[in-house]
């Protein structure tokens, strides 16, 4: 069965600090996407990568396909970064398998 | 910036009643999709959508459920006499590329379903 694990489940971090989500994969993936939920409910997609690593602001995601693990990275993270971090992946052919989340808290 | 709309925001509905819940996908978006978020738990995949019939769905996604494109523009997702468990935010995606080469998702900001 196709799993999508997350590290760590809850993660309270103070404003400013460097956080890393890890996200780990069963079989081989055609993409993985980072997710972001605001406590509203709301999802955005932050990442789709299928390789290598991407950067956007203060955000940075990066793949290892051996290794079957992704991490997102956040720099200098602020209070308005809290939310729910979700890790997706498509695996080839199929549909998204959604990981259970990181909830992200930063305080100030 | 263009984006995905959901109604309702929220429906509260007695158990056994059927509900429609409406997307309106980005407009050069050919692939849709239906995901289901139980308060507390993972979003979970209920069927994708492509060129007007589904092109994959979940051991979720049984009769109880349908999706329509009526016309242009809309994609609802028909839940027929609902059950308790069905409460859950019910989230629309689309993407301009599908199926293997998926593309980046857009998400609608959902719609909370109540059943009583």
């Amino acid at each position: 069965k196709n799993e999508v694990e997350q590290s760590p489940q809850n993660l309270t971090a103070q404003e400013g600090e460097f956080i890393t989500i890890n996200c780990s994969y069963s079989v081989g993936i055609s993409a993985l996407h980072w997710l972001q939920q605001h406590p509203g409910g709301g999802i955005v997609s932050l990442f789709m990568l299928s390789s290598g690593k991407k950067k956007h602001g203060r955000l940075i995601a990066t793949i290892n396909i051996q290794e079957k693990h992704s991490s997102l990275h956040i720099t200098a993270s602020h209070p308005r970064d809290s939310a729910v971090y979700i890790c997706a992946v498509s695996f080839y052919g199929q549909n998204f398998v959604f990981g259970p989340g990181t909830r992200l808290s930063v305080l100030p | 910036e263009p984006e995905v709309t959901q109604t309702p925001s929220h429906q509260v509905t007695q158990m056994g009643q059927e509900v429609i819940l409406r997307c309106v996908p980005i407009s050069n978006h050919l692939y849709f999709y239906w995901y289901r978020q139980i308060l507390g738990q993972k979003v979970e995949f209920l069927v994708s959508f492509y060129n007007n019939e589904i092109s994959e769905k979940s051991e979720i996604f049984d009769d109880q459920f349908s999706v329509e494109r009526p016309d242009g523009s809309n994609f609802t997702l028909k839940i027929r006499s609902t059950k308790l468990e069905d409460s859950a935010m019910y989230f629309c995606a689309s993407s301009e590329t599908g199926g293997s080469r998926t593309g980046e998702l857009f998400f609608g900001e959902g719609s909370r379903l109540t059943v009583l």
